[in-house]
């Protein structure tokens, strides 16, 4: 069971660039990293998903090392509205479950 | 595309009640659900894995037989919390495995249910 260390808390400003680093020293082979983010009283939303290297989408960008042991989510810019838990999360193989662990609470200051 | 909906959104019920919450993936078929379960300044904690067609699979510690999944098809599961009491009260979520022709599969999570039993 393929588990993930974030940092419980981070604080930024608006316009900044943030990055989460999250840690995944037991993955598995066949696991992939997925990033979610999750306002209060809401369902986590999707936010990127990758393999290895680099993957970029509108919202994000996900930078995975060759040995794959930890994951860092960058957020470009970030706005007020961006303030919210971000969890990184391993699938566990062909089960597809995820377990979740506490996410790392993003708070973005004017 | 992919989304997921919930139902009801918000419930309150009196203790030794049943609620039915649903869960559906509204424009493609869910290859698996998950029910989720979320507590005040918690993360989320899995409850069970749910297929279409057959037994969901709960996580330890959690009463299968308190916690009804039923997969009716490959668009709706639905979570049945029986004789309801206050420590059930939580925020409810599911999630509905996607597989996109390619990659992996990746849940999506819905908007989740908030059960309050008084």
């Amino acid at each position: 069971l393929a588990k993930t260390t974030q940092p419980i808390s981070m604080d930024s400003y608006e316009g900044q660039e943030v990055n989460i680093t999250c840690s995944h020293n037991n993955i598995a082979t066949n696991d992939y990293i997925t990033w979610y983010q999750q306002f209060p009283s809401q369902g986590p939303r999707f936010i990127i998903q990758g393999y290895k290297t680099k993957v970029t989408n509108e919202v994000a960008s996900l930078f995975i090392p060759a040995d794959r042991k930890s994951s860092t989510l960058s957020l470009p810019r970030v706005s007020l509205s961006d303030t919210a838990v971000y969890y990184c999360l391993v699938g566990e193989g062909n089960t597809g479950k995820l377990i979740f662990g506490q996410g790392t609470t993003l708070q973005v200051k004017p | 595309g992919a989304v997921v909906s919930q139902h009801p959104s918000r419930v309150i019920c009196k203790s030794g009640t049943s609620v039915k919450i649903e869960c559906r993936s509204l424009d493609f078929q869910a290859t698996t659900m998950f029910w989720y379960r979320q507590f005040p300044k918690q993360s989320l904690m899995l409850m069970a894995t749910s297929n279409e067609g057959s037994k969901a699979t709960y996580e330890q510690g959690v009463e299968k037989d308190k916690f009804l999944i039923n997969h009716a098809s490959l668009t709706l599961s639905t979570l049945t919390v029986t004789s309801a009491h206050p420590e059930d009260s939580s925020f409810y979520i599911c999630s509905a495995g996607f597989r996109p022709p390619r990659g992996t599969d990746t849940q999506y999570f819905g908007p989740g249910t908030r059960l309050t039993v008084l």
